[in-house]
């Protein structure tokens, strides 16, 4: 099993829909969760970052963690044309001397 | 504000020769990685510095051998190409290790003939 699984899409959405990414995990340990949005031919940009469980909004993203499930999700509300990219989710335990584990992204397209 | 800079943006090998990819940072970042991307398998870490002066081995650094020169800078060397290291590689640079998030870089796109 691997440590973060991401369903890699492709998602194709019409503009104005709500859109939701997720990824499960199997290491208890992870704490610190982020999404990375990626343009084609672009590097990774991080999106939103969470602390542990709950909720974080930022406009039209918001980012949930449930550690008890082992599962995390973005939604994207009133999806745009621009919002069509790769995206990442990424977690770590946050002990010194680790690197960020990321899922494989999905690959979203919303049309106008 | 250039952020984490990588040198070349486009390569192209012939089996068996050598290159140095370059990154560099100038956010005074601790912790630097160096990572590939390929269709269907995502970013796979090669190599990490968590601190100037260290590094250590990722998901796949068999073919990849790496330099911490400064605290800036972070190099990735293939000292003898193969096909299978076409990939896109990114360097990617964070301040409280991982947990702060990475800022990476633009990638650079490598093909090995």
């Amino acid at each position: 099993q691997k440590e973060v699984e991401q369903d890699p899409g492709p998602l194709s959405v019409p503009e104005g829909a709500i859109v939701s990414l997720n990824c499960t995990y199997s290491n208890s340990a992870f704490q610190y969760f982020m999404w990375y949005r990626q343009y084609s031919r672009k590097g990774p940009e991080l999106l939103m970052y969470t602390y542990s469980s709950g909720n974080k909004e930022d406009g039209r993203f918001t980012a949930q963690v449930d550690k008890s499930s082992k599962y995390i999700s973005l939604f994207i509300r009133d999806s745009q044309p621009s919002d069509s990219a790769t995206y990442l989710c990424a977690m770590i335990d946050g002990q010194a001397g680790t690197a960020l584990i990321f899922g494989k992204g999905t690959t979203l397209s919303v049309s106008s | 504000n250039a952020g984490v800079t990588q040198t070349p943006k486009f390569q192209v090998l012939k089996t068996g020769q050598s290159m140095t990819l370059q990154c560099a940072q100038d956010m005074n970042h601790n912790s630097m990685y160096w990572y590939r991307q390929d269709p269907g398998m995502g970013l796979r870490l090669i190599y990490y510095s968590a601190s100037e002066g260290t590094t250590d081995k990722g998901e796949v650094p068999n073919g990849y051998n790496v330099s911490r020169l400064n605290k800036r800078e972070f190099s990735l060397r293939l000292e003898s190409a193969a096909p299978s290291q076409t990939s896109v590689y990114f360097c990617a640079s964070s301040h409280l290790g991982g947990a702060g998030g990475y800022t990476f870089g633009s990638g650079t796109r490598l093909t090995v003939v």
